[in-house]
């Protein structure tokens, strides 16, 4: 079975910083998604970016970027020139092309603050 | 239109009441899920409609119940709920149920029982 990791609970930034968030998974499949998704204490979750594992080439929005080394089963998320508006709970997601994990294996999250 | 809207926002309910969650996107998909969250941890997945169908149920209980009326709308029937089953329940949907497509979130129901 899949599994994804997220080796820190908690991390801080300063505004306008950057930050990199870990994310390792384990699997045997060739092809898959991975996701970040943000849920602010608003609840919702929000897609922050996705990377689909056949394209090499990282994935990026706007300040948010992810380092994707499949070899290594890791998927850290950058975010560049943080806001206050970044603090939130941060979710790694893989998606699996077999039904069983196709509607999202999550990590625990890690819990991003941004101090002025 | 790239919204899941979820009703009620906030419900209380006591051990013996009979009450409904509502979940409703107007995007055409046909994928969609119910996950249940505590605080501070990750959505745990609990029941997946696709094309209205019943395609996975994680071994929920069936004080838990859910209803796909069409494709727009899905329902969670609650009845004789236990105290440890308060938490934040979330409704998504994606075009179809496949690793591709992108699943969008309601805000949730935060549900307390008493």
């Amino acid at each position: 079975a899949q599994t994804v990791t997220q080796s820190q609970p908690e991390m801080s930034v300063q505004e306008a910083e950057t930050v990199t968030l870990s994310c390792t998974y384990d699997t045997s499949e060739s092809d898959y998604y991975l996701f970040w998704y943000k849920q602010p204490p608003s609840r919702q979750m929000i897609l922050v970016i996705r990377q689909e594992a056949y394209k090499q080439q990282n994935a990026t929005e706007n300040r948010f970027s992810v380092n994707f080394q499949k070899a290594a089963k890791s998927f850290s998320l950058k975010i560049s020139d943080s806001q206050l508006g970044d603090a939130a709970m941060y979710f790694c997601a893989y998606r699996s092309p077999m039904q069983a994990g196709t509607a999202l294996i999550f990590g625990k999250g890690t819990t991003l603050s941004v101090s002025s | 239109d790239t919204e899941v809207t979820q009703t009620p926002k906030h419900l209380v309910m006591g051990m013996t009441n009979k009450k409904s969650l509502k979940c409703e996107q107007h995007m055409g998909h046909r994928a969609m899920y119910w996950y249940k969250q505590k605080a501070k941890k990750p959505p745990e997945l609990m029941f997946v409609y696709s094309y209205e169908k019943l395609s996975i149920n994680e071994s929920v209980p069936s004080r838990f119940s859910p209803e796909c009326p069409n494709s727009s709308l899905l329902n969670l029937h609650l009845h004789a709920l236990q105290p440890e089953d308060s938490a934040l329940y979330l409704c998504a949907s994606s075009l179809r149920f496949a690793f591709n497509t992108e699943a969008f979130f309601g805000q949730g129901t935060r549900l307390t029982v008493v």
